[in-house]
């Protein structure tokens, strides 16, 4: 299954609302990760299940989707909201990583 | 609190074959639906899965590197460990170890280690 990411970089003002796309080539149903990465820093799971937030992550991050097509909406950005964000399936093996979207300060 | 740790060399040649322990703490791995895998990441590029065991031993692959890992486990030790043979310099990357369980993301990682393939 390829993971694809949209668009590969996001440029974003503090404040204002960031839309991530990620799409399967075959069904995932609803096995889809989001993870962010800062740079130095091993990812961190964001959101599973398509639209489940992990433990303590803030609800201006949510996610939705089944099937192929999935969003990570980012509410309103802040500060430490900028970094690489990835889309995996567990759904089938081998796992993959969409190539990711990285959102950047305007 | 679930942590995991990855350790081993930091410079290895081209040929060489890597080797990569995870400790972890925090689970056992002899309980039933958990998995440690690898996941590695080359400066700048995006992440890719390599391998994962489950706590039943099984053992699942990339296909595209299957023929050059292994990945076993020492549950007494809390570690496992990920051996890829014939090292090249595009396998420098940054490597992850991960807990995740059957039709689970993965949800804890280590630190990462720096790989790198240079003669």
């Amino acid at each position: 299954i390829v993971m694809t990411q949209s668009p590969a970089t996001l440029s974003v003002s503090p404040g204002e609302r960031a839309t991530l796309s990620c799409r399967a080539s075959q069904s995932v149903s609803s096995n889809l990760a989001w993870y962010q990465q800062k740079p130095g820093q091993a990812p961190r799971l964001l959101i599973y299940g398509a639209s489940t937030r992990a433990t303590g992550i803030p609800a201006r991050f949510s996610g939705s989707g089944s099937g192929t097509e999935f969003t990570l909406t980012i509410s309103s950005l802040q500060s430490e909201d900028f970094a690489v964000y990835y889309c995996q399936q567990y759904n089938k093996w081998p796992r993959g990583f969409g190539g990711g979207t990285k959102v950047e300060i305007k | 609190q679930i942590t995991l740790k990855e350790s081993g060399p930091t410079l290895v040649k081209p040929t060489q074959t890597l080797t990569l322990t995870c400790t972890f703490s925090g689970f056992s791995l002899s309980t039933s639906g958990v998995g440690v895998g690898w996941i590695r990441q080359p400066p700048g590029k995006a992440l890719e899965w390599l391998a994962l065991i489950y706590w039943d031993d099984d053992e699942r692959y990339s296909p595209s590197l299957r023929s050059r890992l292994i990945i076993t486990k020492d549950t007494s030790k809390n570690q496992v460990v990920l051996t890829m043979t014939n090292m090249d310099p595009v396998d420098t990357a940054t490597y992850y170890c991960v807990h995740s369980g059957e039709f689970q993301p993965f949800d804890y990682w280590g630190q990462g280690t720096l790989v790198t393939v240079s003669s």
